[in-house]
C-alpha cells in the first residue's frame, strides 16, 4: 500500500515563526502536492512538484514556499507564520498523469498559528 | 480544467445504494473522472476513476454517461462508515504532470 506520511498531526506555532511541514512518500512517486483545507472552501492547491528540485505554484502560493531535495520528500515552508495560515494541510503524491494514477494523501497536519 | 458540479448534501438509508451524481459538461475527450472521499479528520481517500466505460471495484461503481458530461458514483450497500464528503474531480493535465482541483463535494450522510 502507498504510504504518505506527514511529520506532525497537530502543530501550534506563534505569529512570525518559520514553520516547516514535512511529507514523505514511499512509492517512488514523481508528483507531490501540498493542499490546505478550510471549512466551506474545500481543498486548495498551494504548490506541487513533478520532479526533484522542480516546483510549480498552485492556486494559493502566497506566503508559502516548498523544497524538494529528494524524490520522496516534499516540504512546505511558512516563512513567517500568520494567523490566516491556521488550517489543515494535506500532502499527496502520485505517478505522472496516465490511466490509473490517483493521488494518495497523508492524514494531514492541523496547524494553529496564535 | 474541467469544472464539476455536485449537490452539497445527500442522505442515504443504511444498507441501501447511495447514488452520487456529478456534472462535468466541459470535460474533454481524454480527461478522466476521479472520485475521492474524505472522512472527518482524515486525508482524502481515492475511490475509483474512469474515462468512458463503467468501472467497478471493491469500493464502488462508476457510471459515465455516453456523452461523458455526467457520472454517478454508486455505493451498493451503504454503511455508517460511508458517511463522508465525496469529491468528483477532473484533473488538469499538462507539462507532464497533473493537478486535481477539489471543489466542495457532496456530504453523504448514511442514516441508520
Amino acid at each position: 500500500d502507498v504510504k504518505v506520511t506527514q511529520s506532525s498531526r497537530y502543530l501550534v506555532k506563534r505569529t512570525g515563526e518559520k514553520v516547516f511541514l514535512e511529507c514523505v512518500q514511499d512509492m517512488d512517486h514523481e508528483n507531490m502536492f501540498w493542499y490546505r483545507q478550510d471549512p466551506g472552501l474545500g481543498l486548495r492547491l498551494i504548490y506541487f512538484s513533478y520532479d526533484v528540485k522542480m516546483k510549480e505554484k498552485g492556486d494559493i502560493p502566497e506566503g508559502y514556499s516548498v523544497s524538494r531535495e529528494k524524490k520522496e520528500r516534499f516540504s512546505l515552508i511558512l516563512e513567517s507564520a500568520s494567523t490566516n495560515q491556521t488550517s489543515m494541510y494535506l500532502c499527496a503524491s502520485s505517478s505522472p498523469y496516465r490511466a490509473g494514477s490517483p493521488l494518495h494523501f497523508g492524514n494531514g497536519t492541523r496547524l494553529t498559528v496564535t | 480544467d474541467a469544472k464539476t458540479t455536485q449537490p452539497p448534501s445527500m442522505d442515504c438509508a443504511e444498507g441501501r445504494a447511495a447514488n452520487l451524481p456529478c456534472n462535468h459538461s466541459t470535460i474533454s475527450g481524454n480527461e478522466y473522472v476521479y472520485w475521492y472521499r474524505q472522512i472527518h479528520s482524515q486525508g482524502p481517500q481515492y475511490i475509483i476513476h474512469g474515462l468512458k466505460n463503467n468501472e467497478t471495484n471493491e469500493m464502488a461503481s462508476l457510471i459515465i454517461t455516453e456523452d461523458r458530461k455526467s457520472s454517478t458514483l454508486i455505493l451498493p450497500h451503504a454503511t455508517l462508515r460511508d458517511t463522508a464528503v465525496y469529491y468528483c474531480i477532473v484533473p488538469y493535465s499538462g507539462a507532464g504532470s497533473y493537478q486535481l482541483t477539489f471543489g466542495k463535494g457532496t456530504k453523504l450522510s448514511v442514516i441508520p
